[in-house]
């Protein structure tokens, strides 16, 4: 089954760090790239950033860009968006998912997100 | 920036009719980089329709997705119970605001 997992969410200070992890099974990690997307409660969705698979390509929402980074470990199927300078307009649910690629190209960005995990929450407060 | 407008902002119709959803991009699709996703009230989002027209494994045929330039329309031909939901389109790193789809 394929299957998304994010942790690391918690109640954090404005201004401070938090980083978030998401560990993936069941399909070839190392072959796709990855986003994370946010909601922040009865809102809508917000695309925060994205990875390709060999990590040569990434993108940030202009709303995070130089404060957020994200990676990835192909090694241990496992994405990370490191947060810092958190505010409160970062907080809400945050959601990794799979990109859902090109048959003849490995691992591009393409934004469409075909698998989703259940979410991991970050309160900044 | 990319925006993208979605409307209606509440689409009230009955099981069975037809659900026509807009979304009006700001900046020409170039590619076909548009998708179309599902949200029920404490779920993550679902991948409907992905490029414009291709549907996602396992959606439906009632669901189709059509349009080009600025303007895209998710169909949902003869709605199901299950159906009534908010919707999102996406443009690369933008979403639009939403579509409701209620029950009349």
């Amino acid at each position: 089954e394929v299957q998304l997992e994010e942790s690391g969410g918690s109640l954090v200070q404005p201004g401070r760090s938090l980083r978030l992890s998401c560990a993936a099974s069941g399909f070839s990690f190392q072959d796709y790239a990855m986003h994370w997307v946010r909601q922040s409660p009865g809102k809508g969705l917000e695309w925060v950033s994205g990875i390709s698979w060999d990590s040569v390509s990434i993108d940030y929402a202009d709303s995070v860009r130089g404060r957020f980074t994200i990676s990835r470990d192909n090694a241990k199927n496992s994405l990370y968006l490191q947060m810092s300078g958190l505010r409160a307009e970062d907080m809400g649910l945050y959601y990794c998912a799979k990109d859902i690629g090109l048959t003849m190209i490995r691992g591009v960005i393409t934004y469409a997100m075909d698998v989703w995990g259940q979410g991991t929450t970050v309160t900044v407060s | 920036e990319i925006v993208l407008t979605q409307s209606p902002g509440t689409l009230s119709l009955s099981p069975g009719e037809r659900a026509t959803l807009s979304c009006r991009t700001s900046q020409n699709v170039i590619g076909n980089s548009l998708a179309w996703y599902q949200q029920k009230p404490g779920q993550a989002p679902r991948l409907l329709i992905y490029a414009v027209s291709s549907r996602a494994t396992g959606i439906p045929d009632r669901f189709s997705g059509s349009g080009s330039g600025t303007d895209f329309t998710l169909t949902i031909n003869r709605l199901e119970p299950e159906d009534f939901s908010v919707y999102f389109c996406q443009q690369y790193g933008m979403f639009g605001q939403g579509t409701k789809v209620e029950i009349q």
